[in-house]
């Protein structure tokens, strides 16, 4: 059965730290990873990754996609209250739907 | 543009009554879906659908039904809550460009 995991489950920061947050698969086929970032309400696409190697980048967030060691991360560098949220991997596996991680509560202290 | 949206987005039931969950897109995405969202589970999903007049079961299907007449909607439905079903519900689609669009979420309690 495919399966994606992520960790840490939770984590507390203060402002101005940086974070990683890890993401690793077992799938038997594999076409993309993307990473989701959920606050209140509906989780909204951050990145979308498909080769290894090659860092995707969006202000201060970050990711990297390793196919051969099946994970992911992603960084937040400089960290603002306003990043806390739950973060969401996903990994489309060329199936009729996502797999889904259970996401990695980030809380950003001031 | 408003993407995926989903009624209502609150609801207290009591056990036993039965509701209806409407997702309405204007991407003309084929793929919609129906996942639940419960405290340290992640998304799980419920059941979704490849196009108009189809679909199929996910992960936790039992206690709910679907019908996909219309391209744009997708309706979830409760026959008989059970407070198990408290969650929060999404609904998303998928277009071409494989990504996931979310709606943003309808809260439901069972008492």
């Amino acid at each position: 059965e495919d399966k994606v995991v992520q960790s840490p489950l939770s984590l507390v920061v203060h402002e101005g730290d940086t974070v990683t947050l890890n993401c690793s698969y077992e799938v038997t086929n594999f076409r993309s990873l993307l990473w989701y970032k959920q606050e209140k309400k509906a989780p909204t696409f951050l990145f979308m990754l498909t080769s290894s190697g090659i860092e995707k980048k969006s202000g201060r967030l970050s990711s990297i996609l390793d196919k051969k060691e099946l994970f992911s991360i992603l960084n937040i560098t400089a960290t603002q209250t306003g990043d806390s949220a739950v973060y969401l991997c996903a990994v489309d596996n060329y199936g009729q739907n996502f797999v889904f991680g259970p996401g990695t509560r980030l809380s950003v202290l001031p | 543009n408003a993407g995926v949206t989903q009624t209502p987005k609150f609801r207290v039931l009591k056990t036993g009554q039965s509701m209806t969950l409407l997702c309405a897109q204007d991407m003309n995405h084929e793929y919609m879906y129906w996942y639940r969202q419960d405290p340290g589970m992640g998304l799980r999903l419920i059941h979704y659908s490849v196009g108009e007049g189809t679909t199929a079961k996910g992960e936790v299907p039992d206690g709910y039904n679907v019908s996909r007449l219309k391209k744009q909607n997708f309706l979830l439905g409760l026959e008989s809550a059970a407070p198990s079903q408290t969650s929060v519900y999404f609904c998303a689609s998928r277009g071409s460009n494989y990504g996931y669009t979310f709606g943003s979420g309808t809260r439901l309690t069972v008492v």
